[in-house]
């Protein structure tokens, strides 16, 4: 399997702020990431493909501007949520991809 | 595009009774089937899969066989207990891109003692 973390577990922004969401493979080198949202009682909404090196691979109707993906390394992967407002709120949630996907715990985003 | 649709819930079972949770897909391609859980507090989980046509993904006494005259994948399991209540996911890599997961809308179990 794989262990992943994020980092924070819940966070509460001001609208207009940006906050910066990190996801880490703890033992395994992972070249994909995925970014997962996930709205109260529904199901998990794709968001982006991370890829590390290279640039993200977003999904249709999600705002590359708005969530920045950066993958820097082979460990941590980072969604930064640009200006955020009250309709971001989520629980945003990343994966790693070793054959079938890991997920982390996910981190709680209330904007006010 | 590749698609999940599970049964709605919640579903509220009393302990040691049958669960089915039914699940459907669309996809193009030969995709690979999984169920995932999602305990409260926590992140998901695989519970089990399976990656070809008549293949049964089993664990903690779930099971779920692919089947691709139905295009099903339901989940079963003969007798909950009260720790199985949780959210259920199906979800689906697609033949056309391995790694992608579409994930269905969610089923709430809680089973009572």
């Amino acid at each position: 399997g794989a262990v992943v973390s994020q980092h924070p577990s819940w966070v509460i922004c001001k609208s207009g702020t940006s906050v910066k969401i990190e996801c880490r493979s703890l033992d395994f080198q992972a070249t994909t990431m995925f970014w997962y949202r996930q709205f109260p009682k529904q199901s998990l909404m794709l968001m982006a493909t991370s890829n590390e090196g290279s640039k993200a691979t977003y999904e249709q109707g999600v705002e590359k501007d708005k969530f920045l993906i950066n993958h820097a390394s082979l460990t941590l992967s980072t969604l930064t949520v640009t200006s955020a407002h009250p309709e971001d709120s989520s629980f945003y949630i990343c994966s790693v991809s070793r054959g079938e996907q890991y997920f982390g715990p996910g981190t709680r985003l209330t904007v006010t | 595009g590749d698609s999940v649709t599970q049964m709605e819930g919640p579903v509220t079972l009393s302990e040691e009774a049958f669960l089915t949770i039914n699940c459907t897909y669309t996809a193009t391609g030969y995709p690979s089937l999984f169920w995932y859980v999602q305990y409260p507090g926590e992140g998901l989980q695989l519970l089990l899969k399976a990656t070809k046509a008549d293949d049964k993904g089993s664990n903690k006494g779930f099971e779920a066989t692919y089947r691709k005259e139905t295009t099903s994948f339901h989940l079963e399991k003969g007798s909950v207990q009260v720790s199985d209540s949780a959210v259920y996911f199906c979800a689906n890599a697609g033949g056309t891109s391995y790694g992608k997961l579409t994930f269905g809308q969610g089923t709430i179990l809680t089973v009572h003692p």
